[in-house]
């Protein structure tokens, strides 16, 4: 199986930080990643496919990159409603993992 | 509007089986795969089983082989899994989620783009 490992589980920032989030896989899943924002109460949201494709709909403020093992999720500048979780998740192969989740909180 | 609505969750007693349903409206069901995600209480997402457009490549993960059986009907546009043997381990929100990409695309990367509000499964006695 590939394990997703996600850095940090959790982060304190202000309205207005950038925000990183990364996602580690085990081997390389090429650009097969997704980033995922849930919200508590809610069914998880698509906000980045295939690495650093923004998904219809999701503000420009989110961004994604990498290929291969090392993955980023970024937040330009980040606004009340982004506290939440964040999920990466691999669908290279089955079982399609998701790391473990980031919780982004209010400083 | 693409809608995905579970039902069958409850409270079920360890051994006994439950079967959810996933009724899927707004898009052209039999064009997608389909897959199941649970969340336990307070943790994070868990990838269950998928299944293809036309049931023809069927996965599961190894927490649930042997136990759950996803299925579906595209002519009633339902996702189905059954869960027979329940462990308290698969106590969870249950949520059906549909790939982004269909048949036709050209390109494939299999994100999940929408998904249901879930369904919970209690696994107590």
């Amino acid at each position: 199986d590939i394990q997703m490992t996600q850095s940090p589980s959790s982060l304190s920032a202000s309205v207005g930080d950038r925000v990183t989030i990364t996602c580690r896989a085990s081997q390389s899943i090429s650009k097969y990643l997704h980033w995922y924002q849930e919200k508590p109460g809610k069914a998880p949201n698509l906000l980045i496919y295939a690495a650093s494709s923004l998904q219809s709909g999701v503000p420009s403020r989110f961004s994604g990159s990498g290929s291969g093992t090392d993955f980023t999720l970024t937040i330009s500048t980040l606004q009340p409603e982004d506290f939440a979780t964040y999920y990466c998740q691999q669908s290279y192969s089955i079982p399609r993992t998701f790391g473990q989740g980031t919780k982004v909180e209010i400083k | 509007e693409v809608q995905l609505v579970e039902s069958g969750g409850g409270l079920v007693q360890p051994g006994r089986s439950l079967r959810l349903s996933c009724a899927a409206s707004g898009f052209t069901f039999d064009d997608y795969a389909m897959h199941w995600v649970r969340q336990p209480p307070g943790k994070g997402l868990e990838w269950v089983s998928g299944i293809s457009w036309n049931s023809g490549s069927i996965s599961y993960a190894d927490s649930v082989k042997g136990r759950f059986t996803i299925s579906r009907d595209n002519a009633k546009n339902s996702l189905y899994l059954q869960m027979n043997s329940l462990r308290a381990e698969d106590t969870a929100l249950y949520y059906c989620a549909k790939v982004r990409e269909g048949k036709y695309s050209s390109t494939w990367y299999g994100g999940f783009d929408y998904w249901g509000q879930g369904t919970l499964v209690t696994v107590s006695s």
